[in-house]
């Protein structure tokens, strides 16, 4: 079945630096791929999504791109912030109304 | 525009009582979708309302039960509780397009359930 895989974490940078979380997915059929952020205590907020191949999903500095020959929509960000600390989730989407996530890559940027 | 709303933030139950947990979606938004966040097992898909009517359903068991009302808010229900039902309980909305289940979904804050 349709499976998303994250990159273990934690994840812990430094402020500034640049920032990756790899995703890879399995799906059949053309599923649509998102990110989704989860601050402590709080429920899922959408950062950026692509519905079809080569599309770029970008928003606050975060950039993907969906990958249909590498199955694959890394998160991306140039100059992380410590207030860019939470969880970080990857979700593949298609047409039955689930979405599947990922186990969730937790950030930790210090200042 | 206000974001999708639920109710209670919080709960205490203990084993084997009955819970219902309240989701309204985003104006406009016809579709709700429930997951379950539970510790160590990620989110896990529950149920998708749309129109009133469950569309697809996730691998739980029949004590989990909802509905979707004519204004589109829903309701969750859990009954005989169990110690690992203890998890945040999410609801999305989104505006469906026939039915397709491929639009954005959006979340609330959850409701923190927790079975003593």
């Amino acid at each position: 079945g349709d499976s998303v895989t994250q990159m273990e974490g934690p994840v812990t940078l430094s402020e500034e630096a640049f920032l990756t979380i790899n995703c890879t997915y399995t799906a059949t059929g053309y599923p649509s791929l998102f990110w989704y952020v989860q601050y402590p205590g709080e429920g899922l907020q959408l950062l950026l999504k692509a519905t079809k191949a080569d599309d770029k999903g970008s928003n606050k500095g975060f950039e993907a791109t969906y990958r249909k020959e590498t199955t694959s929509f890394h998160l991306e960000k140039g100059s992380v912030q410590v207030s860019d600390s939470a969880v970080y989730f990857c979700a593949l989407g298609g047409n039955t109304g689930k979405l599947i996530f990922g186990q969730g890559t937790t950030l930790q940027v210090k200042p | 525009e206000a974001g999708v709303t639920q109710s209670p933030t919080h709960l205490i139950k203990t084993r084997g009582q009955q819970v219902t947990l309240r989701c309204s979606p985003i104006s406009g938004h016809t579709s709700v979708y429930w997951y379950q966040q539970a510790l160590g097992l990620g989110l896990q898909f529950l149920l998708w309302y749309d129109e009133g009517e469950e569309r697809n359903r996730g691998n739980f068991p029949p004590r989990f039960s909802g509905r979707q009302f004519p204004n589109y808010s829903s309701e969750l229900n859990v009954n005989a509780l169990e110690l690992e039902d203890s998890a945040l309980y999410l609801c999305a909305s989104s505006l469906e397009d026939r039915g397709q289940g491929t639009d954005t979904q959006y979340f609330g804050p959850g409701t923190r359930l927790t079975v003593l």
